[in-house]
């Protein structure tokens, strides 16, 4: 079975300070994980993927996260918070032979001036 | 592509009432889901389709809620009778076959009084 725990439900961060949003994973098979963000009254869209190729994944609007197999971890990193960044993030896993997403309860990131 | 289409975005009904939720998926794709969300219990996927045919219904809470899906372009989700418990904000979800990501709608804010 998969499942996702995300440290910290709310975080929060200056304009211009480092983004670190934290995910663990738990999987009996090679995993694939995603990092999706959900602004107000919208649906999820999807930030960044991995699927076995490097570890290191570059997602769009500077994010990007890192697949550590032995700290079971895919945290979500940006060098430089923008106020545009304010929203709801979630981890996901599915395992390689099904198409399910197991998402995680979600991070409310707030970005102050 | 305009994306997943997702009608009401908004529905207020009583308790008792019938409730119909539609999706179109994105053109082409052969897998569609259906998600719930609320703050209690986060994002809950209740049921997915490939290629029409429903694959995983374990997430449906109970008899009341059905989900059908007549043809590659349209999916409903129907609630029977609603409940105020049923309260929540509802997302369709498609993807294409081993693309790994799901493209997901706008939502429906379901309230029931």
């Amino acid at each position: 079975a998969q499942s996702v725990t995300q440290l910290g439900s709310h975080v929060s961060v200056s304009e211009g300070a480092l983004v670190l949003l934290r995910c663990n994973y738990s999987s009996s098979v090679p995993p694939y994980l995603f990092w999706y963000v959900q602004y107000p009254n919208q649906g999820l869209q999807l930030l960044l993927k991995y699927t076995s190729a490097a570890t290191l994944v570059k997602g769009i609007n500077g994010f990007e996260a890192e697949f550590k197999k032995s700290e079971t971890s895919f945290h979500l990193t940006k060098p430089s918070a923008h106020m545009s960044d304010a929203a709801e993030y979630f981890c996901a896993v599915s395992a390689r032979n099904t198409d399910k997403l197991i998402f995680g309860t979600g991070t409310r990131l707030q970005v102050f001036p | 592509d305009a994306g997943v289409i997702q009608s009401p975005r908004h529905e207020v009904t009583e308790m008792g009432q019938e409730v119909t939720l539609r999706c179109k998926p994105i053109s082409g794709h052969d897998y569609l889901f259906w998600y719930r969300q609320t703050m209690m219990r986060g994002l809950e996927l209740l049921i997915y389709f490939n290629n029409n045919v429903p694959i995983d219904d374990s997430g449906m809470p109970e008899d009341r809620f059905s989900a059908k899906m007549p043809n590659a372009s349209f999916s409903t989700l129907k609630i029977q009778p609603s409940e105020p418990r049923d309260s929540a904000v509802y997302f369709c979800a498609s993807s294409g076959l081993a693309e790994y990501t799901q493209y997901f709608g706008p939502g429906t804010r379901l309230t029931v009084l």
